[in-house]
């Protein structure tokens, strides 16, 4: 059974350039969360999908944006990085109330 | 303040040590509550829920006083392999929120 898979592993842009981070959720899961860890810091929540629909967001800019898919399956969308985007993305799936289980993350580095 | 706040660390312990953190949270309507460790430039893991009537796994203490907001991880006979940071979760409606995180070096 795989788990929660992330892609790219790792990725290096410049400021202004766009980015797409993808998630494939665990087998059986609906719901997928995307967060950022910066070094030194826990993950911060970015926002939640189920049902195709951003259920809950955290406090981040609208620069962040994400997709569900109907195989449930997300993306994450940054535009306009800046220099502080520079983290760890991670995405974490579960049955929508259930335990999250977090993928290998994206690491991405902004120049 | 914080919505999540965990003792900031590091702590350094020889193997067999006991050792305990702690958390705190500032949300009355947090649903639930979890320990997850997470290894250097890795992805957090779940270590186990807490539940209002504390829980053990193995060497693993989770105890959750509602009252206070206050969560608490015991490890016994800690291991060379609990070098890991240990991060404090609080789900509040499918929106979990974590602490910095607690940094423990078992060391020989």
């Amino acid at each position: 059974d795989a788990g929660v898979t992330q892609s790219p592993t790792h990725l290096i842009k410049t400021r202004g350039q766009q980015v797409t981070l993808r998630c494939s959720p665990k087998s059986g899961h609906d719901t997928v969360s995307w967060y950022q860890q910066a070094l030194g810091q826990g993950p911060q929540f970015i926002f939640q999908y189920y049902e195709e629909e951003e259920r809950q967001r955290g406090n981040f800019p609208d620069r962040f944006s994400g997709h569900q898919f109907p195989n449930y399956s997300s993306e994450l969308n940054v535009n306009a990085l800046l220099l502080g985007d520079s983290a760890l993305y991670l995405c974490a799936s579960s049955s929508l109330w259930d335990t999250q289980y977090f993928g290998p993350g994206t690491r991405l580095t902004v120049l | 303040r914080k919505e999540v706040e965990q003792d900031p660390g590091p702590f350094n312990v020889p193997e067999g040590a006991t050792v305990a953190f702690n958390c705190t949270y500032s949300n009355s309507a947090s649903q639930s509550f979890f320990w997850y460790r997470q290894d250097c430039r890795k992805e957090p893991k779940l270590l186990m829920s807490v539940y209002s009537s504390g829980n053990e796994d193995g060497r693993f203490t989770a105890q959750l006083n509602r009252a206070s907001q206050y969560i608490s991880l015991l490890i016994r006979d800690s291991k060379l392999s609990d070098s890991a940071t240990y991060l404090c979760v609080v789900n509040m409606g499918g929106d979990m929120r974590f602490g910095a995180g607690t940094r423990l070096t078992v060391k020989p």
